[in-house]
C-alpha cells in the first residue's frame, strides 16, 4: 500500500506570494492531519480534516487554511506569505477519525522557503 | 492539558551500547503515547505506540518503552545503537478529547560514535 504522499517536495516562494501544498493520505484513510515543523517552534499542529471538514484547529492565523476533497486529499493554503512561515509542512493520514488512539502515519513533508 | 517534555536535547552513544532517551508527559487522563523517529530530510515514522493495554510497549528496530504512571514517564530504550538509529526522536501524546492532533516533544536528537 502506498504511503503518504506531499506534492511539491520544495517550494522557493517570495513574502506576500500564497501558496498551495497537496497531500495524498493512504487509501482507504479519511482523516488528513497538517502540522508544522520548524527549528524554532518545533512540530505544531495546524488542522485536521475528515469527510471534507475541517474537524480540529490549531493555533494559526487564518492566512493558514485548507480544504478535503471527496477522495479524501488534501490541500493546505497560505496566503500573504511571511518569513517567518518558512518551514518544513507535514502531512499525516489515519484511518480512525476522531480517535486519539489511532496511529497517524506521516508523508515525507513540503519544504517551503520564504525568501 | 496535554504535553511531552522530552529531557535531552541531544544524546550521545558508541555503536553497540545501549539508548536511552527520555520523556515525562503530562495529562489529566489516561493518554495515547507514541515515540516518532525522523531522519534527516525525511518524515515522520512511527516506532512505537502506548494505547492502554500492555505497560511495556515493542517497537520496530528493536526499540521498546515504558510507561509508567507513577513516574508520568514513557522513555525510549534500545539495547544496542546501531549506525542507521542516529536520527531526531519524537515523544508525542495524543488529544485525550479524541481530535485527532498530536502534540510533539521537542525532540532528540540522537547521535552514534562508531
Amino acid at each position: 500500500k502506498a504511503g503518504v504522499t506531499q506534492t511539491p517536495r520544495y517550494l522557493i516562494k517570495t513574502r506576500g506570494q500564497q501558496v498551495t501544498l497537496s497531500c495524498s493520505p493512504i487509501s482507504g484513510h479519511r482523516s488528513v492531519s497538517w502540522y508544522q515543523q520548524t527549528p524554532g517552534q518545533g512540530l505544531q499542529f495546524l488542522f485536521e480534516y475528515f469527510s471534507e471538514t475541517q474537524r480540529n484547529k490549531g493555533n494559526f492565523p487564518g492566512r493558514f487554511s485548507g480544504r478535503q476533497f471527496s477522495n479524501s486529499r488534501s490541500e493546505m493554503n497560505v496566503s500573504t506569505l511571511e518569513l517567518g512561515d518558512s518551514a518544513l509542512y507535514l502531512c499525516a493520514s489515519s484511518f480512525d477519525p476522531g480517535q486519539g488512539t489511532d496511529t497517524q502515519y506521516f508523508g515525507p513533508g513540503t519544504r517551503l522557503t520564504v525568501l | 492539558a496535554q504535553s511531552v517534555t522530552q529531557l535531552d536535547s541531544h544524546v550521545s552513544v558508541s555503536e553497540g551500547t545501549p539508548v536511552l532517551l527520555r520523556c515525562n508527559y503530562s495529562s489529566s487522563y489516561s493518554p495515547s503515547l507514541f515515540w516518532y523517529v525522523q531522519h534527516p530530510n525525511k518524515g515522520l515514522q512511527l516506532l512505537l505506540k502506548y494505547t492502554s493495554a500492555a505497560t511495556l510497549v515493542k517497537g520496530i528496530n528493536g526499540f521498546e518503552a515504558e510507561f509508567k504512571k507513577s513516574e508520568t514517564s514513557f522513555h525510549l530504550t534500545k539495547p544496542s545503537a546501531h549506525m542507521s538509529d542516529a536520527a531526531e526522536y519524537f515523544c508525542v501524546v495524543s488529544d485525550v478529547t479524541g481530535a485527532n492532533n498530536l502534540f510533539f516533544g521537542t525532540g532528540t536528537r540522537l547521535t552514534v560514535i562508531p
